[in-house]
């Protein structure tokens, strides 16, 4: 079946750090991937997504590039700030019936002034 | 634009007590719609989903239950909880054309069974 693989960290980074966060799936097909953060005492916001190998996604200065060759989707920031601190969870999705997303188990990012 | 609610935002709840968590979508029709439970440092397990009313789907065995009277409702039930299901619930819909859309999740319900 499906799967995703992530460090679970805590990452512990000091402010405008360069930030790298692996992530690597398994999946049958042409899968989506995505990232999302999650804030603490909040829901799951969608960060970024890529549709197809070779995809940049991009948003509020995080990329992430779809390898198909590498099966990875790792998460980079150039420059992390205080309010980055989060948990981010890598996430695939193989269309079936309905919308199946596998989740990766998340890292917890801590930013440090 | 479409959203969605979830509530209670916290809740504490005796060993053996009844729950229900409810879940609205506002903005689409016939949403796919899916519970998923975090654990304290664990990851995201999906408990049910559903893809139309009166259509109930489980992905674990457990003590819970999940419905769907309307088309943007979904509720989260037990008759009784168990300290093990202590933990943060979330309510979350996708459109149900659109192959490479993502989930949009609420805000979460954090669920303590004492």
């Amino acid at each position: 079946g499906d799967s995703v693989t992530q460090m679970e960290g805590p990452v512990t980074l000091s402010e405008e750090a360069f930030l790298t966060i692996n992530c690597t799936y398994t999946a049958t097909g042409y899968p989506s991937l995505f990232w999302y953060v999650q804030y603490p005492g909040e829901g799951l916001q969608l960060l970024l997504k890529a549709t197809k190998a070779d995809d940049k996604g991009s948003n509020k200065g995080f990329e992430a590039t779809y390898r198909k060759e590498t099966t990875s989707f790792h998460l980079e920031k150039g420059s992390v700030q205080v309010s980055d601190s989060a948990v981010y969870f890598c996430a695939l999705l193989n269309s079936g019936g309905y919308q199946k997303v596998t989740f990766g188990i998340g890292t917890k990012l801590q930013v440090i002034p | 634009s479409q959203t969605i609610h979830q509530w209670p935002a916290t809740l504490v709840q005796p060993v053996g007590s009844p729950l229900s968590l409810e879940c609205t979508v506002e903005g689409t029709s016939n949403p796919n719609l899916y519970w998923y439970r975090q654990a304290a440092g664990r990851g995201l397990q999906l408990l049910f989903y559903s893809v139309g009313i009166g259509q109930i789907s489980s992905e674990v065995p457990q003590n819970l239950s999940a419905s769907r009277p309307q088309d943007r409702q979904f509720i989260l039930s037990s008759k009784k909880l168990l300290l093990s299901d202590s933990g943060f619930y979330l309510c979350a819909w996708s459109p149900t054309r659109g192959s490479n859309s993502p989930l949009h999740f609420g805000n979460g319900t954090r669920l303590t069974v004492t």
